[in-house]
């Protein structure tokens, strides 16, 4: 079946450091990949999206390429925010599940000043 | 415009009573989900709805949860009797089935269910 696999956290960083937060998928077919965030005392919001490989998904300073040869989706930025820190879930969907969001376990992640 | 509005935000109940929990999605949104999230997990579904329909349930323990969708709009999700394991947090979702195949569901804060 189809499953996300996310680096374990909690990742602590300082402010305008560079995050990586490494996703993985198994998937048939050709699977639509996602990264949500959950903000404290939120729900859970889009962040960005790639819906075919090489796409690359961009939104707040966010990025990550849908890797088909690595079956990859890893989130970056460049500089972090105190108000980055949140936690991330990478998500996949696919027609042979009726395109319902496959979620990661997600990544907590601190950004002090 | 409103967002997925979810009550209550927090329950604590003692182990074999029932508990429901109440959905309202956005306006136009035909499409709702009932994901469950444990503790350091991702959010799994349970149910989803085409309109009143539900057209994926596979995930959802039949022997104690029920949901419904009375005229496509509002949704309730009921457990009886609750169990320790059910301890979660709830979460509704909803799309325009436009936005389904792209993945942008909205979510809703969460109920918080605690079993005693």
């Amino acid at each position: 079946g189809n499953s996300v696999t996310q680096m374990e956290g909690p990742v602590t960083l300082s402010e305008e450091a560079f995050l990586t937060i490494n996703c993985t998928y198994t998937a048939t077919g050709y699977p639509s990949l996602f990264w949500y965030v959950q903000y404290p005392g939120e729900g859970l919001q889009l962040l960005l999206k790639a819906t075919k490989a090489d796409d690359k998904g961009s939104n707040k300073g966010f990025e990550a390429t849908y890797r088909k040869e690595t079956t990859s989706f890893h989130l970056e930025k460049g500089s972090v925010q105190v108000s980055d820190s949140a936690v991330y879930f990478c998500a996949l969907s696919a027609s042979n599940s009726g395109y319902a969001l496959n979620f990661g376990k997600g990544t907590s992640l601190l950004v002090t000043p | 415009e409103a967002g997925v509005v979810q009550s209550p935000r927090y329950k604590i109940i003692e182990k074999k009573q029932p508990v429901a929990f109440w959905c309202n999605p956005i306006s136009g949104h035909n499409t709702l989900y009932w994901y469950r999230q444990n503790l350091g997990q991702g959010p799994e579904l349970l149910i989803r709805y085409e309109n009143e329909e539900a057209v994926d349930d596979s995930q959802l323990p039949k022997d104690r949860f029920s949901a419904e969708r009375l005229k496509g709009v509002d949704s309730t999700l009921k457990i009886q009797p609750a169990e320790l394991g059910d301890s979660a947090v709830y979460l509704c979702a909803s799309s325009l089935d436009s936005t389904r195949r792209t993945g942008e569901l909205f979510f809703g804060e969460g109920s918080r269910l605690t079993v005693l």
